[in-house]
Order: C-alpha cells, then sequence, then structure tokens
C-alpha cells in the first residue's frame, strides 16, 4: 500500500542546532506539503512543492526551507532551531494541485530546548 | 483574514448520544470544506469535502452538512471508537492553501 513516512518520529535538540526532518511518499504525488501542529492553533502551512525543484513559502516558513530533488522527498530543515519551533509537524500530499485530499504522515515531535 | 471557528473545543459522550460538531468560517469565496479526524499521535484523515450549500455527506454514523457561514459534523449514536479529535479546514477561492480549524475533541464513554 502506498504510503507517507516521517522521520524522526521525536527529536530533542538544542536551539541554535540545525535540524532535518525527513518526509517520503510512495503515492507518486507531485504535491507535497509540511504544516505544524500547536495546541490552540490549527494546522499551519510552513512549505509546499507542486513538483520536482519547486517550494513555495507558507503562512509560517520563517526559519524553514525545503528542497525538492525528487519526486518521493521533501525533507525540512530548520536552519537555526529556536525554541518557538518546538511543535508537532506534519507531511502530506495530494494528488490535486488545489489540495483539500491531503494524505498525512504520522508526524514528527520536535522540542527544542 | 480567513477565518474558521470550531466549537466546542472538548465534546464528552456517553456512547449512544448523537451531537454535533460546529464549524464557522469566514471566507472570501469557498471552493470547498474539508473534514478530517485524528487519532492521538496520529496526522489526520481525510473524512468528508463539501462544496456547496446545502450539501450533505455521510459516512457510518458521521453526517456532515453545510450552509454559507458553517458546517456539522453530526454524530449519530457514536461508540467509543469515534473518540478523536475533528478537523475543519476551509479552500478559499482567492488562495492556494487550506485554512484548518483548531479541532473539536470528542471522548465517547463506554
Amino acid at each position: 500500500d502506498a504510503e507517507i513516512t516521517q522521520s524522526p518520529r521525536h527529536k530533542i535538540t538544542e536551539t541554535g542546532r540545525q535540524v532535518t526532518l525527513a518526509c517520503h511518499q510512495t503515492w507518486n504525488h507531485n504535491n507535497m506539503f509540511w504544516y505544524r501542529q500547536d495546541l490552540g492553533h490549527g494546522l499551519r502551512l510552513i512549505h509546499y512543492s507542486y513538483g520536482v525543484q519547486d517550494t513555495n513559502k507558507g503562512e509560517v516558513s520563517d526559519g524553514y526551507s525545503v528542497s525538492r530533488s525528487n519526486t518521493e522527498d521533501l525533507p525540512l530543515t530548520l536552519e537555526s532551531a529556536a525554541s518557538s519551533q518546538t511543535s508537532v509537524y506534519f507531511c502530506a500530499s495530494s494528488e490535486a494541485r488545489v489540495a483539500g485530499e491531503l494524505f498525512f504522515g504520522e508526524g514528527s515531535r520536535l522540542t527544542v530546548l | 483574514e480567513d477565518q474558521v471557528t470550531q466549537s466546542p473545543e472538548a465534546l464528552r459522550l456517553q456512547e449512544g448520544e448523537s451531537s454535533s460538531l460546529n464549524c464557522s468560517y469566514t471566507v472570501s469565496g469557498l471552493r470547498g470544506l474539508f473534514w478530517y479526524r485524528q487519532d492521538p499521535g496520529k496526522g489526520p484523515e481525510f473524512l468528508f469535502t463539501l462544496y456547496s450549500a446545502g450539501e450533505e455527506k455521510e459516512k457510518e454514523r458521521l453526517k456532515a452538512t453545510l450552509t454559507k457561514k458553517e458546517s456539522f459534523l453530526h454524530i449519530t449514536a457514536p461508540k467509543p471508537e469515534d473518540s478523536a479529535t475533528y478537523l475543519c479546514a476551509v479552500h478559499p477561492s482567492n488562495d492556494y492553501k487550506l485554512s484548518f480549524g483548531a479541532g473539536t475533541t470528542v471522548t465517547v464513554r463506554a
């Protein structure tokens, strides 16, 4: 069965360190998204990609970057981790560019001390 | 600015006790409204898409309805396995991205 996997599932890091969260999907979807989820907030879009070599900023992109070198993977990098980036991060993919039906990974819980 | 508000924040039900969750939205034109279910420690799972006022969708004990300003998710005769957080998201016609509500956490006791 097709799936979307994230790693690591849990990570603790220190302020200022670079962190990369991996996302791999076998749906063969062109469209991939990174969200963060915090208590009291809805899911907020960080970055998204409509295909290889395409990346776009979402509503909370400061301090984050992504790269898309193939269809399957969209790694999310925190250049210099801050305590405000402590959150649960979800990767998602979709068949349609205008994406309402998203397929989500199981999330990566990041703690920045 | 697009806004999506879900109420209540939490809902505790007895097994078999039907209830409704609300998702009210303010957007400049609606392209679609989506409901997701999220279990603890998991990613959201897509449930329904609604496109226009008056539309209804059903899946097992869940029924979603849509008006011009809000959507309801009705849970009929819930079972403990319906316990989850239910997320609502809207896709405005003038934007590329979804706006998510904060969710309603439903707990169904046996």
